[in-house]
């Protein structure tokens, strides 16, 4: 079974970009994933599909400060000119027929 | 406006039973699959259970096979998450979501509910 892997945390200044990763586990690098960002009391929102090279396509409204890129098993979300409402929860997803699998969350801080 | 609305969350004591609903709006609900999520106090999100848009196909995560059950009604809009037999480790805000594609292959969840809070408590 497939196995995403986030890094817990992240932090990043007002103003400035960061990269959060998500890791396929071996054997599983050609899987599309997808990004959502969870803001507290909020549901979860849909940021972009990322395939696995690179091509991504986004929700709705989302600016375009979020960008997906990935190489090899890792899949990225990088968002440019941090605001403080980007501070959140990050999750990745991925799937096949009969299953669902997320990835354990980066919670990013904009200092 | 694509949207997606929760109910039916409350407190509920060990061993007892809750459905939640989840009414759609904004799309050609019975193309797609939809999925039921959720995050228990401090953790992650857990994906709990999904139906296919006809509902011929159900699929469930291994924690709540056997205890809950997911069905749709198509003429509704709606869909639904029959929880039995529940335990204090089910308790989590419960979201409903929609996947992205049509095929029966799975799919990014791109249209999220608000959440529902499920509460198992003696």
């Amino acid at each position: 079974q497939v196995v995403l892997t986030q890094s817990p945390s992240a932090s990043a200044s007002l103003g400035a970009s960061v990269k959060l990763t998500c890791t396929l586990s071996s054997g599983h690098s050609s899987y599309t994933i997808a990004w959502h960002q969870h803001q507290p009391e909020k549901g979860p929102r849909f940021l972009m599909r990322l395939n696995s090279d690179g091509s991504h396509s986004k929700g709705d409204g989302i600016p375009d400060r979020f960008s997906g890129s990935s190489s090899g098993a890792e899949r990225y979300l990088t968002i440019s000119s941090l605001q403080s409402e980007d501070e959140a929860d990050y999750y990745c997803q991925t799937w096949g027929t009969g299953f669902q699998v997320f990835g354990g969350g980066t919670k990013l801080t904009v200092l | 406006e694509v949207q997606l609305l929760e109910s039916g969350g409350g407190l509920v004591q060990p061993g007892g039973s809750l459905r939640l609903s989840c009414t759609a709006s904004g799309f050609t609900f019975s193309s797609y699959a939809m999925s039921w999520v959720r995050q228990a106090p401090g953790k992650g999100l857990e994906w709990v259970s999904s139906i296919s848009g006809s509902g011929g196909s159900t699929y469930y995560a291994d924690s709540v096979k056997g205890r809950f059950t997911i069905s749709r009604d198509n003429s509704m809009n709606t869909f639904y998450l029959q929880m039995s037999s529940l335990r204090v480790e089910d308790t989590a805000i419960y979201y409903c979501a929609k996947e992205d594609t049509v095929t029966t292959r799975g799919g990014a969840f791109d249209i999220w509910g608000q959440g529902t809070m499920v509460t198992v408590s003696s």
